[in-house]
Formats: structure tokens, C-alpha cells, sequence
């Protein structure tokens, strides 16, 4: 059965440093969404994308976070500096479309801690 | 704004026993509903999801939930849980032109033997 992969599965960083997250969704979904889950609460969308284009990323905090899919297929999701704050599992997400029924599955997720 | 409640952070339940959580979405119109389970360590996966039709929708491993309109609910249910049924659930909606799900807060389901 096909996933979503996504790497590293665990970072931890120091403030100020820039980490990056990588997500491979699975083969034929032209919707990928990245997710950001802090411990205790549910994911909250950071980023949509619909082939290589940014469908949604009003709740990126863009001063520090950046994400592309330049070829319509995998996806890296950037911070930059890291904050103390950003420490989560950011968790990545693929749909056949971007249609709001179609079934979202995410991959393992990275959990990032910042120190 | 459209919002996605779980009143019960956490549940406990003998094993055996039947279990019932809680979820409830205020939306300008009626969303599409899922529920989701994540184990430790792990990412999101579906159990059940609903878009219109028959109210009771059966899911993977055994859940079930029902989707009530006039409570603006969508409880999930299992009849006799097992103690590999303890993780966090998650009750999502999406909709109303934005793709994204929008998550509950989750439960955290704790087996006792």
C-alpha cells in the first residue's frame, strides 16, 4: 500500500538555526498539505498545494517559513530562523484532488524540537 | 468561524466495554466529517469518514459513528474496545471552500485491563 513518506523523523535544532522537512506524497495525489500539530492539540494547516502551486498558506507564518513542490511531486517545508515555539510534529498530507471530500493521508510526520 | 469541538480530553474504558466519543462542528453548512486515530509515534489514519446519506457510517476496526444534524455531531463508537484500540482520536471536518481539514483538539483513549 502506497504512503506518504516523510524525513527525518526526529530533529532537534537550536533557535536561530534553520532546519528543513522533506515529504513525498504519494505517487498521483496533486494535492499535499503540510500540517503542524503542537503536543496536546490537533494539526493545523500550515500549506496547500495543488501540483507545484500554493492553493492555501494564510496560517504560514511567511516571516520565518517557507514551502515549495517545484515539480508538482515532493514537497520541503523550511523554517528559518527556528524559534523555540516551532517546536511540534509538522505532519505531511496527500489527496488524489483538492476536492474537500477526497480522503487525506499523512505520513509519519517530523517531530522538531528546538532548544 | 468553523470549529471542530471534542469535549473529552480524555476516556477511559475497560477493555471489553463499549466506548463513545464525542465530537461536535459548528460550520456555516454541513461539512464533510472524519475520524481519525493516531498511535504513538505516529501519523494520522482514517477510520471512517462522512459525506451525506445513510447517518450511520461504519468504519476500519470495528468504529462506527453517527452524523446528527440537528446536534451538529459526530460521535464515533465501538461496541467492545481492545486494548490495541488505545491511541488519540481526532474528529476533523472540511468545507465551506477551505480544503484543509479542520481538527478537533482529541481524545486520548486509555484501556484499562
Amino acid at each position: 500500500e502506497a504512503e506518504v513518506a516523510q524525513s527525518p523523523r526526529y530533529k532537534i535544532t537550536e533557535k536561530s538555526q534553520a532546519v528543513a522537512f522533506w515529504c513525498d506524497p504519494i505517487s498521483g495525489h496533486a494535492t499535499l498539505y503540510w500540517y503542524r500539530q503542537i503536543l496536546g492539540q490537533g494539526p493545523e494547516l500550515l500549506v496547500q498545494f495543488q501540483d507545484e502551486s500554493v492553493v492555501d498558506d494564510s496560517q504560514l507564518p511567511k516571516d520565518r517559513f517557507s514551502a515549495e513542490r517545484l515539480k508538482g511531486v515532493d514537497s520541503t517545508l523550511k523554517i528559518q530562523p527556528a524559534e523555540l515555539g516551532d517546536s511540534a510534529m509538522y505532519l505531511c498530507a496527500s489527496s488524489r484532488d483538492s476536492a474537500a471530500q477526497e480522503t487525506q493521508y499523512f505520513g509519519p510526520g517530523t517531530r522538531l524540537l528546538v532548544l | 468561524a468553523q470549529s471542530v469541538t471534542q469535549p473529552d480530553i480524555h476516556i477511559t474504558v475497560s477493555e471489553g466495554a463499549s466506548l463513545e466519543l464525542r465530537c461536535n462542528y459548528s460550520y456555516g453548512a454541513t461539512p464533510y466529517l472524519f475520524w481519525y486515530v493516531q498511535s504513538p509515534g505516529q501519523g494520522l489514519q482514517l477510520l471512517l469518514k462522512y459525506f451525506s446519506g445513510d447517518t450511520l457510517v461504519q468504519g476500519i476496526k470495528g468504529f462506527e459513528a453517527e452524523f446528527k444534524r440537528s446536534q451538529s455531531s459526530f460521535n464515533l463508537r465501538k461496541p467492545s474496545v481492545h486494548w490495541s484500540d488505545a491511541a488519540e482520536y481526532f474528529c476533523a471536518a472540511a468545507g465551506g471552500g477551505a480544503d484543509g481539514l479542520t481538527f478537533g483538539k482529541g481524545t486520548h483513549l486509555i484501556i484499562q485491563p
